[in-house]
């Protein structure tokens, strides 16, 4: 079970440049989560998905776009990159849960990814 | 929008003594989650509250919930060099157990003095 995978794990992108960031997840959740991870700002929420074919904008999405074609794929997109969107990137999957604790997000490793 | 306060932002402690941070909302939670960063790492899960009142115990750590469901706290009793790391709350939860948009508070960074 290799639970959720982040591609790649470093980046180094110019500014204006696109890239593409992917998220697998092999647990068959409904959920998916992108965030970003800066100091001092804890885990800011950029998109979510609650199911295949469905996004939704979380607290910090200007920049970025997302898709979920399948449900164990969660896409997170650059179109032009900036130098403000030098982070780490996390990417999480949950279940809706019907018990207490069912819930838990599982995260992938992360992508460091960097705007010069 | 609705918003989970964390406190302290850095807590540094002499390793043995006790570690305390709190998270604080302005609206009411169904459910709040605790989850566990170390450095370098990625987040995982501790735990998940959903009653009032709650409080749950795994070893030297005590996490609680609010009377009114606006507040939690994790209290880690003795700390040892393994707690090192980040410690964030998460929701607030859209349904009773689950979370649709699941946010997360600031953290706390602990550091342990040896």
């Amino acid at each position: 079970n290799a639970g959720v995978t982040q591609t790649p794990k470093f980046r180094v992108l110019k500014t204006g440049q696109s890239m593409t960031l992917l998220c697998a997840q092999d647990m068959n959740h409904e959920y998916m989560y992108w965030y970003r991870q800066d100091p001092g700002m804890g885990l800011r929420l950029i998109h979510y998905s609650v199911g295949e074919g469905t996004t939704a904008k979380g607290e910090v999405p200007d920049g970025y776009n997302v898709s979920r074609l399948k449900k164990q794929n969660f896409l997170l997109g650059l179109e032009s990159a900036a130098p403000s969107q030098t982070s780490v990137y996390f990417c999480a999957s949950s279940y809706p849960g019907s018990r207490q604790g069912e819930a838990e997000a599982f995260f992938g490793q992360g992508t460091r990814l960097t705007v010069v | 929008g609705q918003q989970v306060m964390q406190i302290p932002q850095y807590q540094h402690v002499q390793e043995g003594e006790d570690f305390t941070t709190y998270c604080n909302s302005s609206t009411t939670l169904s459910n709040i989650q605790w989850y566990k960063q170390r450095p370098g790492g990625h987040p995982v899960f501790l735990i998940q509250l959903v009653k009032s009142g709650e409080v749950k115990k795994q070893k030297r750590l005590t996490f609680q919930f609010g009377e009114a469901k606006k507040n939690s706290s994790l209290h880690i009793t003795a700390t040892q060099t393994t707690d090192v790391g980040t410690y964030f709350c998460a929701g607030p939860g859209d349904r009773i157990f689950g979370n649709e948009k699941l946010t997360f508070g600031t953290g706390t960074r602990l550091t342990i003095i040896p």
